[in-house]
């Protein structure tokens, strides 16, 4: 079974510029969260969308925008690049049932760097 | 903030040999899950180990298995008969209930010596 899948692998902007990251999940979950990994530290939590509405969003400012489709696919956007936005972007899917035994499974990511 | 936090910034272990990695928690909340997870160089997330903090019995799976420790509030891993393959960072997360966010900790580079 595919696990979940994230598109591009690598991403070169410059700051200013807006980038779209693509993640598809596993077959069967309808729920996908996104997270940040900026170097040396854990991934930071920044949304989570289930059944193509948001049930959760970090502490991270209002350039950063998601949305889920019908076929539980996601996309995650960032306008005005700086930076600090220069991380690995971590796609998770899972049932989505909000229960804490629900296990995220993570995607290769998506390395962003902004010049 | 309820946090998480992962002391060993970075481990030598002989291959072969046992290894344990450290996680306590902070929270007030009577029901979450703890999850460990390997990042290889490559970058991908791989999941691990559960622990539910109403299960009464650590957690196993394979070679490795959870240390849980409620009244502590600590939740290490432990890797048996290590191998070459386990070298990555390893991140300690927990879960909420009612949502999925999970809180990492700032993860423990583990090297495995030949």
């Amino acid at each position: 079974d595919a696990g979940v899948t994230q598109s591009p692998t690598h991403l070169i902007k410059t700051r200013g510029q807006h980038v779209t990251l693509r993640c598809s999940p596993i077959s069967g979950h309808k729920s996908v969260s996104w997270y940040q990994q900026v170097l040396g530290q854990g991934p930071q939590f920044i949304f989570q969308y289930y059944e193509k509405e948001e049930r959760g969003r970090g502490n991270f400012p209002d350039r950063f925008s998601a949305r889920q489709f019908p076929n539980y696919s996601s996309e995650l956007n960032v306008n005005a690049l700086l930076l600090g936005d220069s991380a690995l972007y971590l796609c998770a899917s899972s049932f989505g049932q909000g229960r804490i035994t629900d296990t995220q499974y993570f995607g290769p990511g998506t390395r962003l760097t902004v010049l | 903030a309820q946090k998480i936090t992962q002391t060993q910034p970075g481990m030598f272990v002989q291959e072969k040999e046992a290894v344990t990695l450290d996680c306590t928690y902070d929270t007030s909340d009577p029901s979450y899950g703890l999850f460990w997870y390997k990042q290889p160089s490559s970058g991908e997330m791989i999941f691990l180990i559960y622990q539910g903090s109403y299960d009464q019995q650590n957690a196993t799976e394979g070679r490795y298995s959870l240390n849980f420790q409620k009244a502590r509030k600590s939740a290490n891993l432990v890797i048996s008969a290590s191998q070459l393959g386990d070298s990555a960072m390893y991140f300690c997360a927990r879960s909420y209930f009612g949502n999925e966010k999970l809180t990492f900790g700032t993860g423990t580079r583990l090297t495995i010596i030949p």
